[in-house]
C-alpha cells in the first residue's frame, strides 16, 4: 500500500526557515509527480507546489513563490519543501500528495500523507 | 488565477438522502476538476477526477458531472460514513485552486 510520511514540522519564528520531508514507499517514486498542499487551522485546502516526475517542471502558488522551493531526491524516495522567510500566515498542516497516475502531471492528488504541522507564531 | 466557488457551504441531511453539491469555476476549465472528501483530523481523499471519473475504490454512491464552469457532486443515498467536508479543485491551470468546501452534517 502506497505510503507518504511527512516530517519536519514545528514551531519557527517569523522570518525563519524550515525544511519539510515526505518519505515515499511502496511505489516507484521517480515515476510520479508530487505536490504539497496545506491547510491552515480550521480552514480549507490550499495548493502550494508541484514538481514533475522528471524534475523538469515546478510550479508554485503565488503566496509562496520566491520563498518556498520544492525538490526531490529520488535516491532516497523523498520529496522536500524548503520554506524560508516564513510568515504567520504560513501556519498550516502541510500535506504531500502523489499524482494519481505515473509519467503524467494531471494534478489529481492521490494519495495524501498524514500531514505535518508548521506553526509560525505572531 | 481561477476562482472556485462551492455551494452550499454546509448542508444538513439524513441517512438515505440524496445530496448535491455545486462547484463553479471563474473561467472555463473543461473537465479539469476533482472532488475530495475530508474527515476531521484526516487527509483528504480523492473521490472524482476529470469531473466524472470515479476513483478506484470509491463507492458508486458518489458521482460527478459537469464541464466548462459548472460542476456537481452527487451522493445518491447518504451513508453515516459520508458525513465529512467536500472540496472541489481545478486542475487545469496553475496555480491550482480549491473551493472553500461544503460540510455535510447530520440532520
Amino acid at each position: 500500500q502506497v505510503q507518504l510520511v511527512e516530517s519536519g514540522g514545528g514551531v519557527v519564528q517569523p522570518g525563519g526557515s524550515l525544511r519539510l520531508s515526505c518519505a515515499a514507499s511502496k511505489f516507484t517514486f521517480n515515476s510520479y509527480s508530487m505536490h504539497w498542499v496545506r491547510q491552515a487551522p480550521g480552514k480549507g485546502l490550499e495548493w502550494v507546489a508541484v514538481l514533475s516526475y522528471d524534475g523538469r517542471d515546478e510550479y508554485y502558488a503565488d503566496s509562496v513563490k520566491g520563498r518556498f522551493t520544492i525538490f526531490r531526491d529520488n535516491s532516497k524516495n523523498t520529496l522536500y519543501l524548503q520554506m524560508s522567510s516564513l510568515r504567520v500566515e504560513d501556519t498550516a498542516v502541510y500535506y504531500c500528495a502523489r499524482e494519481r497516475s505515473d509519467y503524467v502531471t494531471r494534478n489529481w492528488f492521490d494519495p495524501w500523507g498524514q500531514g505535518t504541522l508548521v506553526i509560525v507564531p505572531s | 488565477d481561477i476562482q472556485m466557488t462551492q455551494s452550499p457551504s454546509s448542508v444538513s441531511a439524513s441517512v438515505g438522502d440524496r445530496v448535491t453539491i455545486t462547484c463553479r469555476a471563474s473561467q472555463d476549465i473543461s473537465s479539469w476538476l476533482a472532488w475530495y472528501q475530508q474527515k476531521p483530523g484526516k487527509a483528504p481523499k480523492l473521490l472524482i477526477y476529470a469531473a466524472s471519473n470515479l476513483q478506484s475504490g470509491v463507492s458508486s454512491r458518489f458521482s460527478g458531472s459537469g464541464s466548462g464552469t459548472d460542476f456537481t457532486l452527487t451522493i445518491s443515498s447518504l451513508q453515516p460514513d459520508d458525513f465529512a467536508t467536500y472540496y472541489c479543485q481545478q486542475a487545469g491551470r496553475y496555480p491550482l485552486t480549491f473551493a472553500g468546501g461544503t460540510k455535510v452534517e447530520i440532520k
